[in-house]
């Protein structure tokens, strides 16, 4: 049973442009949400995270959204660069669970089209 | 500032073999150690996570056992590897703080042949 979902395995989005991860969650108990890059044959380093008490958060070009009611969050990257072309993970774990233990969804692709 | 150290990066291992899998932290202590799995198509999948030394849980059951004789060592093992153990393998580890980022090892890339 995949609670968090990425129904988008890969995405390509010229340079400059906006790039829109989306990821789907089906735990009603998930109350924060991190987003992770990944390059080949490293591990993921994480790049920002959302706390179920807010709808938005910023860092730099990076912009999380959640809509709670629709289970639901997007990853914004704008403008997209080069560099930015990566697998990225969404992530969501439950405070009610005593400890940070993450539940991962499959990933997206992204290149980023120069 | 933290690190963590995961090796060996590569492994090939024939069917039946044993496995051996090391990641240790430093920088921090009493760290909760977590050990994921990436397999293709099916994103990162929590094996094994410990909250202090001998204390382990198991997410899935698997061919794979998971050890932590000290308080920033964590080892991934098998007795007899299967085909089906082949993907990539991450340790990671989180503070006892509640939401907040796991951090992630380098992983392995373990092919059984």
């Amino acid at each position: 049973d995949q609670q968090v979902k990425q129904n988008s395995p890969s995405l390509s989005v010229q340079e400059g442009r906006i790039s829109i991860l989306n990821c789907d969650y089906t735990n009603s108990m998930f109350d924060y949400f991190l987003w992770y890059k990944k390059y080949p044959a490293e591990g993921p380093t994480f790049l920002i995270s959302i706390s179920s008490i807010k709808d938005k958060n910023e860092d730099g070009r990076f912009t999380v959204f959640l809509n709670k009611s629709a289970k639901h969050l997007s990853l914004h990257i704008v403008p997209s660069q080069p560099g930015d072309s990566a697998v990225y993970f969404c992530a969501a774990s439950a405070s009610n669970f005593g400890n940070e233990k993450l539940t991962f969804g499959t990933g997206t692709r992204l290149t980023i089209i120069p | 500032s933290q690190t963590i150290h995961q090796w060996p990066a590569t492994l090939v291992q024939p069917v039946g073999s044993p496995l051996s899998l090391e990641c240790t932290v430093e920088g921090t202590s009493n760290p909760n150690l977590y050990w994921y799995r990436q397999a293709a198509g099916r994103g990162l999948q929590l094996l094994f996570y410990s909250v202090g030394i001998g204390q382990i849980s198991s997410e899935v059951p698997q061919n794979l056992s998971a050890s932590r004789p000290q308080d920033r060592q964590f080892i991934l093992s098998s007795k007899k590897l299967l085909l089906s153990d082949s993907g990539f393998y991450l340790c990671a580890w989180g503070g006892y703080v509640i939401n907040t980022e796991a951090f992630f090892g380098q992983g392995t890339r373990l092919t059984v042949v």
